[in-house]
C-alpha cells in the first residue's frame, strides 16, 4: 500500500493567516492526489483533485500543488469557516489511502 | 443535486454481518463514469477506503478487508450496499457512502452521504 504522511498533524492559526499543509507519499503517485476538508460530525468535502485542480464551488483561497511524492495544500487567507481537519488521498493505486489528517485550529 | 443516504442497523453483534445500504437520489446509479464507494472512519481517527462498485457490478476492495467485504448494486432501486462479515469491535466506525467520479488522474469522492455510526457490541 502507498503510505501518506501529513505535516503538521496540528496547527494553530489566526484568521487571515496563510496556511500550508504538506502531504508526502511513500512512492511516486504522479498527480493522483486529492485534498478533503472535514468538519466535526460532517462528511469530508472534496477541495482539490488531480493535485492542483480546484473542485467546483470551492473558494479560490484554496490551492494545491506538487507531483510525484510531495504535495501541498495552501489556504491563502484563513477564514473562520476553514477551521477543520484536512486529509490528502492518493488515487494512484489500490487501495486508495488517506493521510492521517491535519487539524487546523483557532489560535 | 446528487444526494446519498446511508441506512442500516446502528448496532451489530460480534461475529455477525454488518449490512448497510446507500440510496442515491438526484442522479442515476447507472450513469457511466461513477464508482459507488464505501469509506469508514474509526471514532476520532482517519479515513479508510473500503472499496467501490461500478454500475455493471465490477468491484474493487481494500485487500485488508477483501475476505470479509461484499459491495453490491441494485440499479432498479438506485441503491448500493455494503456487507462486512465476522465483525469485531475493531469494525466500530462511521460508515460513509460516496460517489467517485472518474476525472483526470483518479476517481474522486465528490458526493458523500452524511455517514452512519455502526457499533459492534454484544
Amino acid at each position: 500500500d502507498i503510505q501518506l504522511t501529513q505535516s503538521p498533524s496540528f496547527l494553530s492559526a489566526s484568521v487571515g493567516d496563510r496556511v500550508t499543509i504538506t502531504c508526502r507519499a511513500s512512492q511516486g503517485i504522479s498527480s493522483y492526489l486529492a485534498w478533503y476538508q472535514q468538519k466535526p460530525g460532517k462528511a469530508p468535502k472534496l477541495l482539490i483533485y488531480a493535485a492542483s485542480t480546484l473542485q467546483s464551488g470551492v473558494p479560490s483561497r484554496f490551492s494545491g500543488s506538487g507531483s510525484g511524492t510531495e504535495f501541498t495544500l495552501t489556504i491563502s487567507s484563513l477564514q473562520p469557516e476553514d477551521f477543520a481537519t484536512y486529509y490528502c488521498q492518493q488515487l494512484n493505486s489500490y487501495p486508495f489511502t488517506f493521510g492521517p489528517g491535519t487539524k487546523v485550529d483557532i489560535k | 443535486q446528487v444526494q446519498l443516504q446511508e441506512s442500516g442497523p446502528g448496532l451489530v453483534k460480534p461475529s455477525q454481518t454488518l449490512s448497510l445500504t446507500c440510496t442515491v437520489s438526484g442522479g442515476s446509479i447507472s450513469s457511466g463514469g461513477y464508482y459507488w464507494s464505501w469509506i469508514r472512519q474509526h471514532p476520532g481517527k482517519g479515513l479508510e477506503w473500503i472499496g467501490y462498485i461500478y454500475y455493471s457490478g465490477s468491484t474493487y476492495y481494500n485487500p485488508s478487508l477483501k475476505s470479509r467485504v461484499t459491495i453490491s448494486v441494485d440499479t432498479s432501486k438506485n441503491q448500493f450496499s455494503l456487507k462486512l462479515s465476522s465483525v469485531t469491535a475493531a469494525d466500530t466506525a462511521v460508515y460513509y457512502c460516496a460517489r467517485a467520479i472518474r476525472l483526470d488522474y483518479g476517481d474522486y469522492l465528490d458526493y458523500w452521504g452524511q455517514g452512519t455510526l455502526v457499533t459492534v457490541s454484544s
